[in-house]
């Protein structure tokens, strides 16, 4: 089974702040990678897919890149909306794994 | 657009069974693979199980800690994704989403709590 290592599980920034977030993969996964956002008491929303395509709506302050074992989500400029738990997802092969999160929290 | 809708969720006694439904619109169930994921009350996010399209031969496919348990399924006619679970344990507990292909679209969710 392929295993997803996200870093860190928490981090503080400020508004402003270029953020980046990291997912290893244990074994190739190709470009199969997404990544979602996910709010207190919310349905997780996909900002990434195919590891670096934006999903529509979704502000071009979002970006994705990597592919084979390494990957990373950068919020540009981190603004107040964006303060929520980011989650990669690996769909290259079966069972599927989520990273186990990063919690984005105000500095 | 598209909708998803969960529901069938509640309180089971350890050991006991539950049905989840997820009822979709703005698209058809049976041209698309469908999944299943959850959220156990303040963890992440677990990918459960998953079915592919009529056209993709409808395979099936399980996370280790569900398998044997669990069984993914569709009615067509109804437009409807099911999850029946069976043999539930407390580390069943969570919130049970369904989501559409990619998981580009995901429903609401519904709480399963396994407890006596």
């Amino acid at each position: 089974d392929i295993q997803m290592t996200q870093s860190p599980s928490a981090m503080s920034a400020s508004v402003g702040d270029r953020v980046t977030i990291t997912c290893r993969a244990s074994q190739d996964i190709s470009n199969y990678l997404a990544w979602f956002q996910q709010k207190p008491g919310k349905v997780p929303k996909r900002l990434i897919y195919a590891a670096s395509r934006l999903q529509s709506g979704v502000p071009s302050r979002f970006s994705g890149s990597g592919s084979g074992t390494e990957f990373t989500l950068t919020i540009s400029s981190l603004q107040p909306e964006d303060f929520a738990t980011y989650y990669c997802l690996q769909h290259n092969s079966y069972p599927l794994a989520f990273g186990g999160g990063t919690k984005v929290e105000i500095k | 657009e598209v909708q998803l809708v969960e529901s069938g969720g509640g309180l089971v006694q350890p050991g006991g069974s539950l049905r989840l439904s997820c009822a979709a619109s703005g698209f058809t169930v049976s041209g698309n693979y469908m999944t299943w994921a959850r959220q156990a009350p303040g963890k992440g996010l677990e990918w459960v199980s998953v079915i592919y399209s009529d056209n993709s031969g409808g395979s099936t496919y399980y996370a280790d800690s569900v398998r044997g348990r669990f069984t993914i399924s569709r009615d067509n006619s109804k437009n409807t994704l099911y999850l029946q679970m069976s043999s539930l344990r407390a580390e069943d507990t969570a919130v049970y989403y369904c989501a559409k292909g990619d998981a580009e679209y995901w429903g609401q969710g519904t709480l399963v709590t396994v407890s006596s």
